[in-house]
C-alpha cells in the first residue's frame, strides 16, 4: 500500500501570508496527486488535480507542484476564506493524506 | 445544477447491514466513475470504494473488502453501497463523489461531492 504523509499537520498563518503544504508518498506516484480543501461541516472541494492542474473555478492563488514522491500545495496570499483543512490524495491506487489544518494566527 | 444526494444512513447494531443510496442529477451519470468516501467523526478522509461507468471495474479499501458492495443503476442515476457485517469502526459520514473520468483506477479524483449521510454502528 502507498502511504501518504503531510507536513505540517497544522499551521497558523495570517491573511496575506504565503503558505506551503507538503505531501509525500511512500513510493513514486508520478503525477497522480490531487489536493482538496475542507471547511468544517462541509464536503471537501477539489482544488488541484494531476499535481499541478487548477480545477475550474478555483482561485489562481492556489497552485500545486511536484512529481514522483514529493508534492506541494501553495497558497500565494492567504485569504480569510482559505482557513480550512487541506488533504492530498494519491490517485495511483487511491488514498488520502492525513490532512493539514490551516488556522488563523 | 450538478448534485449528489446521499440517503440511507442511521444507527445500526454491530454485525447488521445497511444500504446507502446516492441520487445524481445535473450531469450524465453514466459517463463517469463514482466513489464512496467516508470520514469518521473528527478524523480524516478515507476512500471506501469506486466503480467505473459501466460497473466493469470496481475497487474497495482493504478495510471494507468482503463486507461492502458498491453498485450503480445508470437508468436510475443512482449509486449504492451495501454494507454488511458492520463494525464500530465503520461509524462515519459517508460521501458519494463523482470522478471526472469514466473509468475507476489510476488518475481517479473526486470533483463533485454530496453532503454525506451519517452511519453510526453501536449497540
Amino acid at each position: 500500500d502507498i502511504q501518504m504523509t503531510q507536513s505540517p499537520s497544522s499551521l497558523s498563518a495570517s491573511v496575506g501570508d504565503r503558505v506551503t503544504i507538503t505531501c509525500r508518498a511512500s513510493q513514486s506516484i508520478s503525477s497522480y496527486l490531487n489536493w482538496y480543501q475542507q471547511k468544517p461541516g462541509k464536503a471537501p472541494k477539489l482544488l488541484i488535480y494531476a499535481a499541478s492542474s487548477l480545477q475550474s473555478g478555483v482561485p489562481s492563488r492556489f497552485s500545486g507542484s511536484g512529481s514522483g514522491t514529493d508534492f506541494t500545495l501553495t497558497i500565494s496570499s492567504l485569504q480569510p476564506e482559505d482557513f480550512a483543512t487541506y488533504y492530498c490524495q494519491q490517485s495511483y491506487s487511491t488514498g488520502f493524506g492525513p490532512g493539514t489544518k490551516v488556522d488563523i494566527k | 445544477e450538478v448534485q449528489l444526494v446521499e440517503s440511507g444512513g442511521g444507527l445500526v447494531q454491530p454485525g447488521r447491514s445497511l444500504r446507502l443510496s446516492c441520487a445524481a442529477s445535473g450531469f450524465t451519470f453514466d459517463d463517469y466513475a463514482m466513489h464512496w468516501v467516508r470520514q469518521a467523526p473528527g478524523k480524516g478522509l478515507e476512500w471506501v470504494s469506486g466503480i467505473s461507468w459501466n460497473s466493469g471495474s470496481i475497487g474497495y479499501a482493504d478495510s471494507v473488502k468482503g463486507r461492502f458492495t458498491i453498485s450503480r443503476d445508470n437508468a436510475k442515476n443512482s449509486l449504492y453501497l451495501q454494507m454488511n457485517s458492520l463494525r464500530a469502526e465503520d461509524t462515519a459520514l459517508y460521501y458519494c463523489a463523482k470522478d471526472p473520468q469514466y473509468y475507476y483506477g489510476s488518475g481517479s479524483a473526486f470533483d463533485i461531492w454530496g453532503q454525506g449521510t451519517m452511519v453510526t454502528v453501536s449497540s
